[in-house]
C-alpha cells in the first residue's frame, strides 16, 4: 500500500534557526496537505498543494510540492517557541478519497 | 462556532466491552473520517465516509465498526476492544466529498483498552 514517510523524526533547532521537513511518498500524490499537531492538541490544517512544482508561502513557512508529485517539504524561516509542534503531510493517490498521513516531524525550539 | 466534537475524550475500558466513540460536526460537511494516532506511527486512516450511508476502508480498519445514517454524525464502534486499540482517536470532517480539502479535526478521544 502507499507509504508516506518524514525526515527527520524529531529535530531540536535554537530560535532563530531554520527548518526543513521532508516528505516523500511511495507513489504519486494528487495533492499534498500539512498540518502541525501543538503538544496535547489536534492536527491543524495549514495548507494544500496541488500543482507539480507549486510552491506557496505563509509568512515564515514555504510548502514546496515536487516536479514528479511524490515528495513534499516544508521550510520555516526563523523558528519562533511557537512553531513547536509536530508537523504532517498527507496526501491522496488518483480519484482515491482515502488519506495517508506521513509519520510526522517533532520540532522542538529552545530559546 | 464551526466544530467537531468527540465523546468522550477520555475512555477506560476492558477487553471485550464494546464501547461507541461518537463524533459530530455543524459544518454540513459532506466528509468524515476517523485516524488512530500511535508514537511513531502518525495517524492512519481508520473508516472514511464521502456522504450518508457511504462508508469505506482505510488502511486500519480491522476491529472497527463506523455507521453513517445522518450527515452530521460518525460514530466509531469498538464491537470487542482488544490491548492493541489503546490509543488516541481523531475524527475528522471536510467539506469536500472527497476529503481534498481542509480537514477538521475534533479534540481526540484517547482510550485505554485493559
Amino acid at each position: 500500500g502507499q507509504q508516506v514517510m518524514q525526515i527527520p523524526q524529531y529535530q531540536h533547532v535554537q530560535e532563530g534557526e531554520d527548518f526543513t521537513t521532508y516528505c516523500n511518498s511511495s507513489t504519486t500524490l494528487s495533492n499534498i496537505q500539512w498540518y502541525k499537531q501543538r503538544p496535547g492538541g489536534h492536527p491543524v490544517f495549514l495548507i494544500q498543494l496541488v500543482k507539480s512544482g507549486e510552491v506557496k508561502k505563509q509568512k515564515r513557512l514555504t510548502f514546496q510540492f515536487g516536479e514528479a508529485k511524490k515528495n513534499s517539504s516544508l521550510h520555516i524561516t526563523a523558528t519562533q517557541t511557537t512553531d513547536v509542534g509536530t508537523y504532517f503531510c498527507a496526501g491522496h493517490t488518483g480519484t482515491a478519497s482515502k488519506l495517508t498521513f506521513g509519520t510526522g516531524t517533532r520540532l522542538q525550539v529552545t530559546l | 462556532e464551526a466544530q467537531v466534537t468527540q465523546n468522550p475524550r477520555y475512555l477506560i475500558t476492558v477487553t471485550g466491552k464494546k464501547l461507541t466513540v461518537t463524533c459530530s460536526q455543524n459544518m454540513n460537511h459532506e466528509y468524515m473520517s476517523w485516524y488512530r494516532q500511535d508514537p511513531g506511527l502518525g495517524l492512519r486512516q481508520i473508516y472514511y465516509s464521502m456522504n450518508v450511508e457511504v462508508t469505506d476502508k482505510g488502511d486500519v480498519p480491522e476491529g472497527y465498526k463506523v455507521s453513517r445514517k445522518e450527515k452530521r454524525n460518525f460514530p466509531l464502534i469498538l464491537e470487542s476492544p482488544s490491548p492493541n486499540q489503546t490509543s488516541l482517536y481523531f475524527c475528522a470532517s471536510s467539506r469536500s466529498r472527497t476529503g481534498a480539502e481542509t480537514q477538521y479535526f475534533g479534540p481526540g478521544t484517547r482510550l485505554l483498552v485493559l
